[in-house]
């Protein structure tokens, strides 16, 4: 069975403190993995795509890095505005398919 | 307007009401999807338009019924709802392509209540 999870569900910092949030996935075959920013009562923002073991994406505090089981979102000297909850989702070989995780609620403190 | 837009942005509905949601996208992609989203769940994927034909509806009740008049525009007509229906509903977008890239770009989502 297809699925998603996120770990772990809330993560507290201190700002400058670096972190890495996980995102574990089981699919039979791995089209494209996502990772979306979602503050409260808005619509996820896109941040990455990943589509193969090895690769990474960066921008700005973040960086996202994909193996054949799990993606980390690495947050590097992270500041208050990067609070936010942040989602990952994976699209399977075949389908119309996306599965959501249920995020990781990060929370920086100054 | 740019990206994808919603309306309304909230909602109030009595169980015996009809609605519908309203999603436009401003950035030539060619599939639409409606998402739910409730407090501590994953986003549930409800329904797929790709090239304004549906493609996926995931065991969605009747109640729920979309609508793709074009690539640009999708609606999420409501009735006779049920409370455990408020959620958070979802529009996004994407460009399907021949190979990988279907990334999804939201909407600010249309805080639902059903009282």
């Amino acid at each position: 069975e297809d699925q998603v999870t996120q770990s772990p569900e809330a993560l507290r910092l201190q700002e400058g403190e670096s972190s890495s949030l996980n995102c574990s996935y089981t699919v039979s075959g791995l089209r494209g993995l996502f990772w979306y920013r979602q503050d409260p009562g808005k619509g996820p923002e896109f941040l990455f795509t990943l589509y193969s073991a090895g690769e990474e994406k960066e921008k700005e505090r973040l960086k996202a890095t994909l193996t054949k089981k799990e993606s980390f979102l690495h947050i590097t000297a992270p500041k208050p505005e990067d609070s936010a909850t942040y989602l990952c989702a994976v699209h399977p070989n075949t389908g119309n398919q996306f599965y959501f995780g249920t995020g990781t609620s990060l929370t920086v403190i100054p | 307007e740019t990206g994808v837009t919603q309306t309304p942005r909230h909602l109030v509905m009595g169980m015996t009401n009809k609605k519908s949601l309203k999603c436009e996208q401003h950035l030539g992609h060619n599939a639409m999807y409606w998402y739910k989203q409730s407090a501590k769940k994953p986003l549930e994927l409800m329904f797929v338009y790709s090239l304004e034909e549906r493609v996926e509806n995931n065991s969605v009740p009747s109640r729920f019924s979309p609508e793709c008049p074009n690539s640009s525009h999708l609606f999420l007509h409501l009735h006779t709802l049920q409370p455990e229906d408020s959620a958070l509903y979802l529009c996004a977008s994407s460009k399907k392509r021949s190979r990988v890239e279907d990334t999804q770009y939201f909407g600010p989502g249309t805080r639902l209540t059903v009282l």
